[in-house]
């Protein structure tokens, strides 16, 4: 049912930069801006990224949002154990009119 | 920065509804857009529909145009959501959650209410 493909892992120690990619299609993250969100276990999604690289408020710059073409993707620098989490991105599609999400990434700090 | 308080828990049989509220803190109900997203658990996240409550009529995702009714109440502040012939495929947790800005279900989903269990069984 999601229909943006992110990879279903990734893992890093902390300090280090990791990146993972979120990848649709033309009719939502080729046209649509594309969000990242931050599901910490047991909690409500947190905005983190909006309109392709744009901070929400109170989000770190270590939190990074980039697009090309039909894929995105997010990079987390200096990772801490609080990074432990899962990370969704999202765009509109035409298609659907709907908000779409991807199949999220869960980020472990080992 | 507007808070979203829903509802709580629910468990309903198979065959019922299920109206989960969210109720909005802030001076700008009428202008913004909430959001429908469910969650199975341990499953990705899922919109269902949104409303910006000026506009009065929601949207809704295809897979559930038919037995979805999104609403809102002006009056109280309180966004709306029931949903029909319940299977135990619809456990799951629902959130509301306010857009980024003004007027446009389009938009990110800045804020997110707590969120409301809702078993099946």
């Amino acid at each position: 049912q999601s229909v943006l493909s992110q990879p279903p892992s990734v893992s890093g120690t902390p300090g280090q930069r990791v990146t993972f990619s979120c990848s649709g299609s033309n009719s939502n993250t080729g046209t649509n801006h594309v969000y990242w969100y931050q599901q910490l276990p047991g909690t409500a999604p947190k905005l983190l990224i909006y309109k392709n690289g744009q901070r929400a408020s109170g989000v770190p710059d270590r939190f990074s949002g980039s697009k090309s073409g039909t894929s995105a993707s997010l990079a987390i620098s200096g990772l801490r154990p609080e990074d432990e989490a899962d990370y969704y991105c999202a765009s509109w599609d035409d298609v659907l009119l709907g908000h779409v999400f991807g199949t999220g990434t869960r980020v472990s700090v080992l | 920065q507007v808070h979203l308080e829903q509802s709580g828990a629910e468990v309903k049989r198979p065959g019922s509804s299920v109206k989960v509220s969210c109720k909005a803190s802030g001076d700008s109900f009428r202008h913004e857009a909430f959001s429908w997203v469910r969650q199975a658990t341990g499953q990705g996240l899922e919109w269902m529909g949104g409303i910006v409550p000026t506009f009065g009529t929601a949207n809704y995702a295809k897979t559930f145009r038919v037995r979805l009714t999104i609403s809102a109440d002006e009056s109280t502040s309180t966004a709306y959501m029931e949903l029909s012939s319940l299977t135990s495929e619809d456990s799951a947790v629902y959130y509301c959650a306010r857009g980024l800005g003004q007027l446009l279900v389009r938009a990110a989903l800045e804020t997110w209410g707590q969120g409301t269990m809702v078993t099946v069984s």
